[in-house]
């Protein structure tokens, strides 16, 4: 049962344009939602997050935007650079009481071209 | 943002033989940890969830005779694959959360990429 889903394995975007990453949830109880980047033999780094109180939150070029009606959420990059080349997870989490587990996505990779 | 280690970073070992990666949150105290394994071009599974002086909870399908978790202080959590097969072969990535009000943001070690042989 994949809670959270990235329909989308690959994307492929050329510099200074618009990266945009969907993820979908089917659990109503999640409330808090996160994106992560990984590098290949890496850890995951923590990008930005977004509360169901909340449609979007902006920290620099990363923005979230969350639509609860649809179960959807988004990450936008803008400017994408070829740096920002990696997989980007989505994850989800439920309220307190759920001990704070993660649900991730199946990852999407993205590819920045110069 | 907050800083996790983990120690070693990728380890070779015989079939049959034990091995322990260490997980440390270096700025902040963690009384929540959580074992993470990753598959190649998957995403990441949650093996177990460690609670610093008390039991792990282990996910459905994880053997907790195999995978033993010990969080014996709120800044260092182990994680030893006892007996360890090749199919064990994986990375295996640990996080903390640190406490924040209305936070659940998790922060992530490297990594550690065990090949069993």
């Amino acid at each position: 049962d994949q809670q959270v889903k990235q329909n989308s394995p690959s994307l492929s975007v050329q510099e200074g344009r618009i990266s945009i990453l969907n993820c979908d949830y089917t659990n109503s109880m999640f409330d808090y939602f996160l994106w992560y980047k990984k590098y290949p033999a890496e850890g995951p780094t923590f990008l930005i997050s977004i509360s169901s109180i909340k449609d979007k939150n902006e920290d620099g070029r990363f923005t979230v935007f969350l639509n609860k009606s649809a179960k959807h959420l988004s990450l936008h990059i803008v400017p994408s650079q070829p740096g920002d080349s990696a997989v980007y997870f989505c994850a989800a989490s439920g309220t307190e009481t759920s001990g704070s587990r993660l649900t991730f996505g199946e990852g999407t990779q993205l590819t920045v071209n110069p | 943002g907050a800083v996790v280690s983990q120690h070693p970073s990728w380890v070779i070992c015989k079939s049959g033989t034990s091995v322990k990666i260490e997980c440390r949150s270096l700025d902040f105290q963690a009384t929540t940890m959580f074992w993470y394994r990753q598959f190649p071009k998957q995403s990441l599974m949650l093996m177990a969830t460690s609670n610093e002086g008390s039991k792990a909870t282990y996910e459905q399908g994880v053997e907790k005779d195999k995978f033993l978790i010990n969080h014996a202080s709120l800044t260092l959590s182990t994680l030893t694959v006892t007996s360890a097969h090749p199919e064990d072969s994986s990375f295996y990535i640990c996080s903390a959360r640190e406490p924040s009000p209305g936070g659940y943001e998790q922060y992530f070690g490297p990594g550690t990429r065990l090949t069993v042989t």
